[in-house]
């Protein structure tokens, strides 16, 4: 079956600092992929996706690129803020039907002043 | 505003006191599905449903029962619950033919 392997937490950064949380996935087709951040005590909220190969999925300076050939969704952000401090959660699921989703562990990160 | 709301936020209970925690939609969504999230085991999908009368097993569906009546509702059930189902619960929508999840705010339920 389909799932998703994301790089182990927690992760501590400082204010600034260059952020890379790794996600790779196994999957058959052509799956759409999706990173969602989780702020402390609340649910689930979409932060990027890319529905298809080489697409780049992109929002409030993060950024990850749908790698076919290395089946990758990377999350890169050039400089964290402590409000950036979240749990972040990579995912996939089939082309247009995101009620069969699969989900990776998730990934806590800090960001410290 | 476009939501999902659960019901309730939190919740202690007893073991094998039968309890529902409700879900509602007002997007119109034809997929509802329910999450559990425990430390170290990530985001898990107990059951699913993609339209009115449809619900299909998730990943994690033992102890659990699901309804879907009408579109906008997506209840769950643990019917005697036990203290392994202590966890943070999520109902979730998504329309057909999209991608994206949304999400409810989430229920703390702890079973002593």
């Amino acid at each position: 079956g389909d799932s998703v392997t994301q790089m182990e937490g927690p992760v501590t950064l400082s204010e600034e600092a260059f952020l890379t949380i790794n996600c790779t996935y196994t999957a058959t087709g052509y799956p759409s992929l999706f990173w969602y951040v989780q702020y402390p005590g609340e649910g689930l909220q979409l932060l990027l996706k890319a529905t298809k190969a080489d697409d780049k999925g992109s929002n409030k300076g993060f950024e990850a690129t749908y790698r076919k050939e290395t089946t990758s969704f990377h999350l890169e952000k050039g400089s964290v803020q402590v409000s950036d401090s979240a749990v972040y959660f990579c995912a996939l699921s089939d082309q247009g039907n995101a009620g069969k989703s699969t989900f990776g562990d998730g990934t806590t990160l800090t960001v410290k002043p | 505003e476009a939501q999902v709301t659960q019901n309730p936020r939190y919740l202690i209970t007893v073991t094998g006191k039968k309890l529902t925690v409700t879900c509602s939609q007002n997007m119109n969504h034809e997929y509802m599905s329910w999450y559990r999230q425990d430390p170290g085991l990530g985001l898990r999908q107990i059951y699913y449903s993609m339209n009115v009368e449809v619900t299909d097993k998730g990943d994690v569906p033992e102890g659990y029962k699901v309804s879907r009546k009408e579109k906008r509702n997506f209840p769950l059930i643990l019917e005697s619950p036990s203290p392994n189902q202590t966890s943070l619960y999520f109902c979730a929508s998504s329309a057909q033919g999209e991608n994206t999840i949304y999400f409810g705010e989430g229920s703390w339920l702890t079973v002593v």
